[in-house]
């Protein structure tokens, strides 16, 4: 079956560090790929996606990009902030947009 | 994009009792998905709920233990029924919508504790 794995957190970070949030999955095909964040007390928002290879999806200075030969698709951000810390969840779906399979989440904390 | 209300937003059960979460959706849609997240894991989807018909389950999660309604295209609810410690969980709602459905959107999530 499908499945997602990524980093187990949380990862801590200081303000203006360089991020890395590894995820890799499993598939039979090419599925789209999503990160999708979890703030504290809200409900999960969609960050960036990629429908196809090499595609790069990119938001609020997040960067992922869609890696069939190693299957992965790592969240990037080049200076984190304090408002980034949240969960953040790697998925991927094959039917269209609507049932997801998710990774466990990776928190991230950061200190100013 | 889809707001997504949920409640309540968290509750602490009795074992053997049931609770029921109740998600509105400000727009029209066809299908509602309702996800579990248990501590440390990944979310999981329990089913799809079309408006008209029965729920379709996914594989480990029966009608009796998760009764669905969807008994219009903007509210559905999800009962955990005869609970237990094991139903400890967060249960999420979710839409898909934006320009051409290619967004999920989530409600906040119900975090349940059973003891």
């Amino acid at each position: 079956g499908n499945s997602v794995t990524q980093m187990e957190g949380p990862v801590t970070l200081s303000e203006e560090a360089f991020l890395t949030i590894n995820c890799t999955y499993t598939a039979t095909g090419y599925p789209s790929l999503f990160w999708y964040v979890q703030y504290p007390g809200e409900g999960l928002q969609l960050l960036l996606k990629a429908t196809k290879a090499d595609d790069k999806g990119s938001n609020k200075g997040f960067e992922a990009t869609y890696r069939k030969e190693t299957t992965s698709f790592h969240l990037e951000k080049g200076s984190v902030q304090v408002s980034d810390s949240a969960v953040y969840f790697c998925a991927l779906s094959f039917l269209g947009y609507s049932t997801l399979t998710f990774g466990k989440g990776t928190m991230l904390l950061v200190s100013p | 994009s889809a707001v997504i209300s949920q409640k309540p937003s968290r509750d602490i059960c009795q074992r053997g009792t049931s609770l029921t979460i109740q998600c509105q959706v400000d727009s029209q849609v066809t299908m509602m998905f309702w996800y579990r997240q248990q501590p440390g894991q990944s979310l999981t989807l329990i089913a799809t709920a079309n408006q008209g018909s029965e729920a379709t389950y996914e594989s480990g999660f029966v009608i009796d233990k998760f009764p669905i309604s969807r008994p219009n295209l903007t509210f559905s609810t999800l009962t955990v029924s005869n609970m237990s410690p094991e139903d400890s969980s967060i249960y999420l709602c979710s839409v898909v919508g934006g320009t051409g459905d290619t967004e999920a959107f989530f409600g906040q999530g119900t975090r349940l504790t059973v003891v």
